[in-house]
């Protein structure tokens, strides 16, 4: 159980282009999804807080127009990064917050994107 | 001050030895402690999670709470090559959200 999928699990675009991300819970329902970047050899950065049904809440120093989050149901998040450049270039990576009474209510993640902006 | 501080490692120990991971975090509301392993270009997976002060075992694993001092630990017994990895400690936050708060990763290599 607790399996969230991630696609595509990579991609290399062309600058100014956009580019989505679909993270799916597959098994659960999961009211709350979370927005992760990576950047080589550092640690996870949270990019944004994603509510069913309402509007994600940015970290600090995350455009969010530039990266637009849309969490449409209770098993799918989407990130769309717009006009994306090679500094866009990262691992991103989601997780789904399992809040049923019988879970841990613990964080899944997904297995990543990689996107590599040209 | 980080909120969640690890040492970034590398943590090298023999196989078969015991190894052990610190974390201390700053906010004393916290309630819910994570562990998450990271292997190189993959995502993080959950080993463990712990709510109260004391161990916790889970197989090889034992996650070892304090909060009176603000750290947790985890400890990996018989440590086998496949072990090596970036360890992830998370702190749950007790604002809005319920967000993690990850610590930097210690990076473990056990060598055979």
């Amino acid at each position: 159980g607790a399996v969230v999928s991630q696609h595509p699990s990579w991609v290399i675009c062309k600058s100014g282009t956009s580019v989505k991300i679909e993270c799916r819970s597959l098994d659960f329902q999961a009211t709350t999804m979370f927005w992760y970047r990576q950047f080589p050899k550092q640690s996870l950065m949270l990019m944004a807080t994603s509510n069913e049904g309402s509007k994600a809440t940015y970290e600090q120093g995350v455009e969010k127009d530039k990266f637009l989050i849309n969490h449409a149901s209770l098993t799918l998040s989407t990130l769309t990064v717009t006009s994306a450049h090679p500094e866009d270039s990262s691992f991103y990576i989601c997780s789904a917050r399992d809040k049923a009474p019988h879970s841990t209510d613990t964080q899944y993640f997904g297995p990543g994107t990689r996107l590599t902006v040209l | 001050q980080k909120e969640v501080e690890q040492n970034s490692g590398p943590l090298s120990v023999p196989e078969g030895a015991i190894a052990s991971l610190n974390c201390t975090y700053s906010d004393r509301g916290s309630q819910s402690f994570f562990w998450y392993r990271q292997y190189s270009g993959k995502s993080p997976e959950l080993i463990m999670f712990i709510y109260s002060n004391g161990d916790k075992e889970d197989g090889r694993f034992t996650a070892q709470l304090n909060k009176a001092s603000q750290y947790v630990s985890l400890l990996i017994r018989d440590s086998q090559p496949s072990d090596s990895a970036t360890y992830l400690c998370a702190v749950r936050s007790a604002g809005g959200y319920n967000k993690l708060i990850f610590g930097a990763g210690t990076r473990l290599a056990v060598h055979p």
